[in-house]
Order: C-alpha cells, then structure tokens, then sequence
C-alpha cells in the first residue's frame, strides 16, 4: 500500500535546538517529494522538492535531504517563527501522497 | 501574482443546504485537485481533474460533485450536506507538461461548518 508516514507528531524545541524531522514512503513511481509548511488555518506553503537518493535542498534553517525510502528536514538553530506543521507528500504516478505532519513549537 | 483563489473561506450551512465552494487558479495549470483536512488524519484528496472535462475520483469522494468546465475553475459542489463533512477544504493546482515542477499550489482554505 502506498502511504506516507511522518515522525514524531509533534516537537518541543527550545529556540536554537537543532532537531530532525522524518518522512518515510512505500510509494512505488516516486516522482518527486515533497515538503510543505502550513501555518494554523492556512494552506500549504512549498518549500522544497527533492527527486532522487542523495540530493539536498537549504533555505535558511531548513535541509532537505533524501535517501530511497525517507527524507529528512533539519531544522538549524531555530526562532519561534519556525513553529509550524511540516507536511511531507510523495508524488507516485499522478497522485500525491501526504503525510499527516510534524507540529512544530519552538520556545523562546 | 500566482494563485489559487477559493470562496468563500468560512462558511456555516445546516444539513441539507446545497452549497458550492468555488475555486480558481491563474496558473494556465492542467491540474487540479481538492482535498480535505481533519485532525489527525491529514489531506485526503476527495476530486481530481487533469484537464478540462476530466474529473476522477479521489480517496472520499462520498457526498462531493465536481465539474470542469474551464481550464481555470474547479468548484467543489455539496449537493446535500452532512455534519460529516465539517472539515477544512483545500484546492490545488499544478502543471502536469513534460518538465515541469510539479509543485502543488495550495489556494488559502475554506472552512465549512455543517450544522
């Protein structure tokens, strides 16, 4: 079954703690993977996409990284406008395949 | 500027009530979807549509109707809804041409409340 699981559901950061989030897939035609930030009542806001084992992508304090059956997003140093949920979707085929999220609350 | 515009963004019905969720994108995009959103389950797609006068379904399209007519819209139709579908709803869009990104665009949601 094609599904998307991410870890942990939620985290507790205290500003300037470096941590990792998880994002792993069983989908078969991976075309692309992707990571979304969304702010409470709001929609999804890309961020990055990465297509094959090895590649990495940064915009500020955040890393993207792939392997063949996860990615990871490191989040460096971060501020509390970093708080958010961070979504990971995998494209297999034509369908988007997301995952639940990863809340994220950092603290001054 | 690029987007995905959906109407309206809150909105409280009763049960029954037949309602439409516009939604347009300015993208020249070739796809579009919607989807809903539910604590702890996360998006699930409900319609699709790769191009004008093609629709397919999605994981829930139980108690949705969608047409596309134009390149640029796709509403969401509730001919009779229910409390279930109390929920936030998204629609996105992307470009399926050979080479391009990819990406899901996002419209900002609308939240319905079915009483």
């Amino acid at each position: 079954e094609d599904q998307v699981t991410q870890s942990p559901e939620a985290l507790r950061l205290q500003e300037g703690e470096s941590s990792s989030l998880n994002c792993s897939y069983t989908v078969s035609g991976l075309r692309g993977l992707f990571w979304y930030r969304q702010d409470p009542g709001k929609g999804p806001e890309f961020l990055f996409t990465l297509y094959s084992a090895g590649e990495e992508k940064e915009k500020e304090r955040l890393k993207a990284t792939l392997t063949k059956k996860e990615s990871f997003l490191h989040i460096t140093a971060p501020k509390p406008e970093d708080s958010a949920t961070y979504l990971c979707a995998v494209l297999g085929g034509n369908q988007f395949y997301f995952g639940t999220g990863t809340s994220l609350t950092v603290i001054p | 500027e690029a987007q995905v515009t959906q109407n309206p963004r809150y909105l409280i019905t009763v049960t029954g009530k037949k309602l439409t969720v516009t939604c347009s994108q300015n993208m020249n995009h070739e796809y579009m979807s919607w989807y809903r959103q539910d604590p702890g389950l996360g998006l699930r797609q409900i319609y699709y549509s790769m191009n004008v006068e093609v629709t397919d379904k999605g994981d829930v399209p139980e108690g949705y109707k969608v047409s596309r007519k134009e390149k640029r819209n796709f509403p969401l139709i509730l001919e009779s809804p229910s409390p279930n579908q109390t929920s936030l709803y998204f629609c996105a869009s992307r470009t399926v041409r050979v080479g391009g990104a990819n990406v899901l665009t996002f419209g900002a949601g609308s939240r319905l409340t079915v009483l």
